[in-house]
Parts: C-alpha cells; structure tokens; sequence
C-alpha cells in the first residue's frame, strides 16, 4: 500500500531561519510528487510537482527536491507570511490493467505546519 | 485562475440529518474529488467522477454518495449524518490526462454533527 509520512509535524522558526521539511513515500513507482500549501481554514493551494529523482524545483523561498526514497521543501529565509502547513502528495504509476489511468489518484501525507515567528 | 467554489464554508447538523454538500469549478475539468481532512489523517478520499454520471469510490466511501449531472458540479450527499462525520470536507477538480493531474481545491466545508 502506498504511503507517505511528513516530518516534523510542526516547526516553528524564527524569521530568517532556514529549514528543511520532509516527505518520505514508499509507492510502487512514482508517477508524481506534489506540494501544497494549506493556511488556516482554506483548502490547500498547489506549490510544484516533482516527477523524477533529481529534479529541483523553486519558487520565491521555496525549494522542492525529489530522491528516490523522499522529497524535501527547503524554506530558505522564512518570513511569517511562509507559515502554513504544508502537504504533500504522491501518485502512483498506473498499472496496465487500470481502467481509471486518467484520474490520477494522490496519496496525502499529514503536512508539516509551519510558524514563522519575527 | 481556476476556481472550485463550495457553497457553505461552515455547516451544523444534527444527526441523521440528509446533507449536502455542493461543489462548482469553473475550468471544464474532466475529474472532480471530494476528500475529508482531519486532524494527524490528511486527506482521504471519499469520492471522485472522472466524467458526468461517472463516479468511482475512493478510500473512505462509507455513509456518503454523490452525484454529478453536470460536468461542472459536483456534489456529496450524508444520507444519514453521524458525529463521526464532523469534518473538513474538500472538493477538487483536475484535467484528464496523466500530465496534467495537478488538484486545484476549494476553501472547504467544515462540517459539525450535533
């Protein structure tokens, strides 16, 4: 069965200091791997998709990585606007026999939250 | 911008009440989801259409339907509430296709069972 566990499940950081979250997933064959973001009483906002180890992706503070094994979301200079907690996601290759291959089922791990205090 | 809306933010019911929750996106997505999150589970799914009429169930199908007759709505019906249904209830829509299954989510419904 496929499954995805985060770490830590909370962080509290200081502005300006840098961390790591991460996200490990055990899936027979890794067809994507997805974060979001999700602040308090909304529904989670879509961050990157990683598709194969080695890829890298980045956005203003933000920077995903995928192994083989886990991907990591490194927040470099955290403002408290960068609090939240943040999901992540992964979709299994389909096998040959799937009729539902379109659909992309995502397997949720349960998020790291985030403060980031001034 | 792609937009999900689901219609109430908050909801109380009590039990054994017939609910609905309703969802609309605005993108002509093929694939609309509904999931619950609680607290430590993240999301799991209930529900999701890959195309009107069309539904498969997800992880958690127990005590809910749904119905889609309209490419852009979807909805989850608790044909009987139970407190154990007290949740977060997320709807989403994606594009067909394996490239483009990225989830676009609504703000939520939290539900209270009384």
């Amino acid at each position: 069965e496929d499954q995805v566990t985060q770490s830590p499940e909370a962080l509290r950081l200081q502005e300006g200091e840098s961390s790591s979250l991460n996200c490990s997933y055990t899936v027979s064959g890794l067809r994507g791997l997805f974060w979001y973001r999700q602040d308090p009483g909304k529904g989670p906002e879509f961050l990157f998709t990683l598709y194969s180890a080695g890829e890298e992706k980045e956005k203003e503070r933000l920077k995903a990585t995928l192994t083989k094994k886990e991907s990591f979301l490194h927040i470099t200079a955290p403002k408290p606007e960068d609090s939240a907690t943040y999901l992540c996601a992964v979709q299994a290759s389909v096998t040959p026999q799937s009729t539902t291959d379109s659909w992309g089922k995502l397997q949720f791990g349960a998020g790291t939250q985030v403060v980031v205090t001034p | 911008d792609v937009k999900v809306t689901q219609s109430s933010r908050y909801l109380v019911k009590r039990t054994g009440e017939k609910v609905f929750l309703e969802c609309v996106q605005d993108m002509d997505h093929e694939n609309m989801f509904w999931y619950r999150q609680d607290p430590g589970l993240g999301l799991r799914l209930i529900y999701f259409s890959y195309d009107v009429k069309m539904k498969e169930k997800g992880d958690i199908p127990e005590g809910y339907s749904v119905s889609r007759e309209k490419k852009e709505r979807f909805s989850l019906i608790l044909e009987s509430a139970s407190t154990n249904q007290t949740s977060m209830y997320l709807c989403a829509s994606s594009l067909a296709g394996a490239a483009k299954n990225i989830q676009y989510f609504g703000a939520g419904t939290r539900l209270s069972v009384l």
